[in-house]
C-alpha cells in the first residue's frame, strides 16, 4: 500500500492568515483526499482531491476557503485560508488505488 | 443517508480479555467493510477489512464478523493488550474506484495491563 508524507506535521497560525499543506504519497494513486478530525472524533471528509480539475467539496466545505491542487497522480495540496480559531484541527490527507486507503500523519493547525 | 453509526463510544478491557466493537450500517449499495487503527499523533492505519461475500475474517488476533442481512459487522481483538490501546473506526464503501469512506463515529479502546 502506498506511503504518505504529510507536512507540516503541525503549525500555529495568526487569524486571517493562509497555511498550504503539502500531501506526497510514493507512488501513483487513482485517488487522494482531505479530511478534518477533531481531537478524541471521527474524521470529516472535505473533498477529493482529482488530478487535473477541480476537487470535489463535502457539503459545508468551500473551495474560497478550501483551494486543493493535485498536479499529478502523487501529490496534493490543501490551503486553509482565511483562518480563524474555528480552523484549528488535524488535517489528513488520504489515498490509494481501489479501496484500503492509507493515510498521513496528519497536519495539528492552531489558530490564534 | 449514508451513515455508520459505531459503539461503544469508549471500551475499557482488561490484558487478555476480548474487545468487541460494534458497527451498523445503512446503504445497501456498501460492499467494503474496513476497520482502522489510529493511535494519538498519527493517521489512521488500515487494519482489517471484509467484503460481504463472507461471513467472518480472522488475522491474527484481529476478527470481523459480518451480518449482511443485519447490516451490521463487528470488530473482535482477542487477548487484547495494552499496545491495542488505539481509537478504532469502522467505515464502510462501495468497491469502486473512486468511492469515498463513510467512517463510524469510534471507539477509544483501553487495555488495562
Amino acid at each position: 500500500s502506498a506511503v504518505i508524507s504529510q507536512k507540516p506535521s503541525r503549525d500555529i497560525c495568526q487569524r486571517g492568515t493562509s497555511l498550504t499543506i503539502q500531501c506526497q504519497v510514493d507512488s501513483q494513486v487513482t485517488m487522494m483526499f482531505w479530511y478534518r478530525q477533531q481531537p478524541g472524533q471521527s474524521l470529516t471528509l472535505i473533498a477529493t482531491a482529482n488530478q487535473g480539475s477541480e476537487a470535489t467539496y463535502e457539503s459545508g466545505f468551500v473551495i474560497d476557503k478550501f483551494p486543493i491542487s493535485r498536479p499529478n497522480l502523487t501529490f496534493s495540496t490543501l490551503t486553509v485560508s482565511n483562518m480563524s480559531p474555528e480552523d484549528s484541527s488535524i488535517y489528513l490527507c488520504s489515498g490509494g488505488t481501489g479501496v484500503g486507503y492509507t493515510f498521513g500523519s496528519g497536519t495539528r493547525l492552531t489558530v490564534v | 443517508q449514508q451513515q455508520v453509526k459505531q459503539s461503544p463510544q469508549s471500551l475499557i478491557v482488561q490484558k487478555g480479555g476480548i474487545s468487541i466493537i460494534n458497527c451498523a450500517y445503512e446503504n445497501t449499495a456498501f460492499d467494503y467493510f474496513p476497520w482502522y487503527q489510529q493511535f494519538p499523533g498519527k493517521g489512521p492505519a488500515l487494519l482489517i477489512a471484509i467484503r460481504p461475500d463472507v461471513s467472518e475474517k480472522k488475522e491474527g488476533r484481529f476478527t470481523i464478523s459480518f451480518n449482511k442481512s443485519a447490516k451490521q459487522f463487528s470488530l473482535h481483538i482477542m487477548d487484547s493488550q495494552p499496545g491495542d490501546s488505539a481509537t478504532y473506526f469502522c467505515a464502510a464503501s462501495r468497491e469502486t474506484s473512486g468511492s469515498r469512506l463513510t467512517f463510524g463515529e469510534g471507539t477509544q479502546l483501553t487495555v488495562n495491563p
